[in-house]
């Protein structure tokens, strides 16, 4: 099926470590982007792109890279994981009518 | 600067109808969108209003009025399966960019 897959479903760190979260597409949209999900916040933009080579920072960047080297490929790095970023992650693609489609979530644990 | 408003919860009763409110305040407006997302799922799109009006999917509706700056969701005949959050998320154009900003969702809770 045609979407956004997200890897890992599921991620326990532990303060300091880093990890990188991928995110894949195939319906060859240009804009994807990261959102993180807590609760009572709603959905809220860590980093965006709007094409290969191009990202920039969305509402709440602090702690985290990302990199687009293809259409397809929009990784979210942690640079040394804290507490705070305890959160659901949410990698998206947009169309060209700014509709979103959202992958499966990763569920990220900082001890 | 930009802000969306949404009742954070909403309990109806199976096979009733509800209506979850969103009001906005942003500059640029372009349109109006709702996403759906059950518990540990993710948001799935529903509609998008870029004009005054009802725009009807089966059971699902979503209205537009540009001048209240305000929009709804009207689900009908609910079913249990509709228990879940509903997020408003506006367009709109800012800075020479558009952008879409989500509201913090509504709990719809369905009981029998």
């Amino acid at each position: 099926n045609a979407g956004v897959t997200q890897t890992p479903k599921f991620q326990v760190l532990k303060t300091g470590q880093s990890m990188t979260l991928q995110c894949a597409q195939d319906m060859n949209h240009e804009y994807m982007s990261w959102y993180r999900q807590d609760p009572g916040m709603g959905l809220r933009l860590i980093h965006y792109s709007v094409g290969a080579g191009i990202t920039d920072q969305g509402e709440v960047p602090n702690g985290y890279n990302v990199s687009r080297s293809t259409t397809e490929d929009f990784p979210l790095r942690l640079l040394s994981a804290a507490p705070s970023q305890t959160s659901v992650y949410f990698c998206a693609s947009r169309d060209l009518n700014y509709g979103y489609t959202f992958g499966s979530g990763t569920r990220l644990t900082v001890v | 600067g930009q802000s969306l408003e949404q009742p954070s919860e909403v309990t109806a009763v199976e096979g009733a109808i509800v209506q979850i409110n969103c009001t906005y305040q942003t500059s640029g407006f372009y349109g109006l969108s709702w996403y759906q997302q059950h518990d540990g799922g993710a948001p799935t799109f529903l509609s998008y209003n870029a004009l005054d009006g009802l725009e009807e999917t089966g059971r699902f509706s979503s209205f537009l009025s540009r001048s209240d700056s305000y929009g709804y969701l009207l689900l009908q005949e609910l079913q249990m399966k509709d228990s879940a959050s509903y997020f408003c998320a506006v367009r709109s154009y800012s800075g020479g960019y558009q952008k879409v900003t989500f509201g913090t969702g509504t709990k719809l809770q369905v009981i029998p």
